[in-house]
């Protein structure tokens, strides 16, 4: 596509359900990045992957989270038996790497917004 | 652990009045430092890239800077406006290409 999408943008789930956010980074971006938002606060790291491995998974805040990317394309985050502090949005960026200089323009999606309640 | 900080976290100013973010960064070896703007609701949005043999850059109303040695950034509105009220996210790239680091962002709110 011509940007990065996710998906749905918009998620109510029950304390203790399980969702999945899904994004398609823009076609040939090698790396993926999610992150979260929540109100008033700024950009927080989750996880990158560069193809379909994730170097770095750092910022996942729980067992409960878990990240996977197929094909080096679509990925999906899982989380499971959500908590009302999950509550935030859930952006994707994409962005590609040129040679031995890392373009970083990071393209973001429009973020899922999830409500735990 | 390589980081990026900025200040102030929050700024509010009269539309017309200038004002300076401020980006610090320890990623190393650095490769390239990018500006965003997000607007509420929205993703960012890139506003210029710097790469360490680059002092200033303009966009519009928007210039940054980039001193490489003492690893600071800042992003300078001129005039501001009320369309400038968001959030303005510093990102660093390492030279290995492995990673992006943000920033927190800091929060502009333009008033009339």
């Amino acid at each position: 596509g011509a940007g990065v999408s996710q998906s749905p943008s918009n998620k109510v789930t029950e304390k203790g359900k399980d969702v999945e956010l899904r994004c398609d980074p823009i076609s040939g971006h090698t790396a993926l990045y999610w992150y979260r938002q929540s109100l008033g606060q700024g950009l927080e790291f989750l996880i990158y992957f560069q193809g379909n491995s994730a170097p770095d998974k750092s910022g996942l805040p729980s067992d409960r989270f878990s990240a996977e990317r197929t094909g080096g394309s679509v990925s999906t985050l899982t989380i499971q038996r959500t908590q009302q502090e999950d509550s935030a949005v859930y952006l994707c960026a994409s962005s590609h790497r040129t040679g031995d200089f890392m373009n970083t323009e990071a393209f973001f999606g429009q973020g899922t917004r999830l409500t735990v309640v | 652990k390589n980081q990026v900080e900025q200040s102030p976290q929050s700024l509010i100013i009269l539309e017309g009045k200038n004002c300076t973010l401020q980006c610090n960064y320890t990623v190393s070896p650095f490769s390239n430092l990018r500006w965003y703007k997000q607007d509420t609701g929205r993703g960012p949005v890139s506003l210029t890239i710097m790469t360490f043999s680059e002092n200033t850059k303009s966009n519009g109303r928007y210039t940054a800077t980039l001193d490489a040695d003492t690893k600071q950034s800042s992003l300078h509105i001129t005039a501001s406006q009320l369309s400038d009220s968001a959030s303005y996210i510093c990102v660093v790239g390492n030279q290995a290409g492995t990673a992006l680091i943000f920033g927190k962002g800091t929060t502009l709110s333009v008033s009339s």
